[in-house]
């Protein structure tokens, strides 16, 4: 079946300017998460969402970060006045809600530039 | 909070051959799972091994193998026969739940293997 998916792949603007990446998981894949991938840096953890619970923004770097999940399916991470250093591959990724080996499957990323 | 470090930010190994790489994490916790994820050139991120912390018995999938020391804190990924495909970034990771909550990921070692 279709993988998860975002979009756009790329994405170049304006400081100052807000942007929304969106992310299509998985048909019954109840947890989302967000991840930032930095050049050269690990996965660092945005936000998580499992089915109608409260989600964990505990990794937000700050309040120009928002995220949410419409109908427990797509969802779209945005940034307010995007700034230089929120330039990185944002990451989805989406998981069942029982699953024996506890994978979470991937998406091919957005690469966000600004400039 | 947990954190997981790889300490090799770079590795290469000749085709063939084996290739080790580490990864150290910190937690007070008594169960938990590592993962091994691998993140190729193309970017879409792959599960690669998983370990349960409550089984002494290092997991095994084809050419690649753990060595997981839990005293230590330590998951390491052997590859065995190291392939062209295999180049990519590696990342360690560990989660506290099997089907809930966020992972933790290392920054991440990138292997390239040579012909």
């Amino acid at each position: 079946g279709a993988g998860v998916s975002q979009s756009p792949s790329n994405k170049v603007t304006e400081k100052g300017k807000d942007v929304e990446l969106r992310c299509d998981p998985i048909s019954g894949h109840t947890a989302l998460y967000w991840y930032r991938q930095s050049l050269g840096q690990g996965l660092e953890f945005l936000i998580y969402f499992q089915g109608n619970s409260a989600p964990d923004k505990s990794g937000l770097p700050s309040d120009r970060f928002s995220a949410e999940r419409t109908g427990g399916s797509v969802s779209t991470l945005t940034i307010q006045r995007t700034q230089q250093e929120d330039s990185a591959v944002y990451l989805c990724a989406s998981s069942p809600s029982s699953d024996s080996y506890g994978e979470q499957y991937f998406g091919p990323g957005t690469r966000l530039t600004v400039t | 909070a947990q954190t997981v470090t790889q300490s090799q930010p770079e590795m290469s190994v000749q085709e063939a051959e084996t290739v080790t790489l580490s990864c150290t994490y910190d937690t007070s916790e008594n169960n938990y799972y590592l993962f091994w994820y691998k993140q190729p050139p193309s970017r879409q991120m792959i599960l690669v091994i998983r370990q349960e912390a409550y089984k002494q018995q290092n997991a095994t999938e084809n050419r690649f193998s753990v060595n997981f020391q839990k005293a230590a804190k330590s998951f390491s990924l052997k590859i065995s026969d190291s392939q062209l495909g295999d180049t990519a970034m590696y990342f360690c990771a560990f989660k506290l739940n099997l089907n809930a909550g966020k992972s933790t990921f290392g920054d991440g070692t990138t292997l390239t293997v040579k012909p």
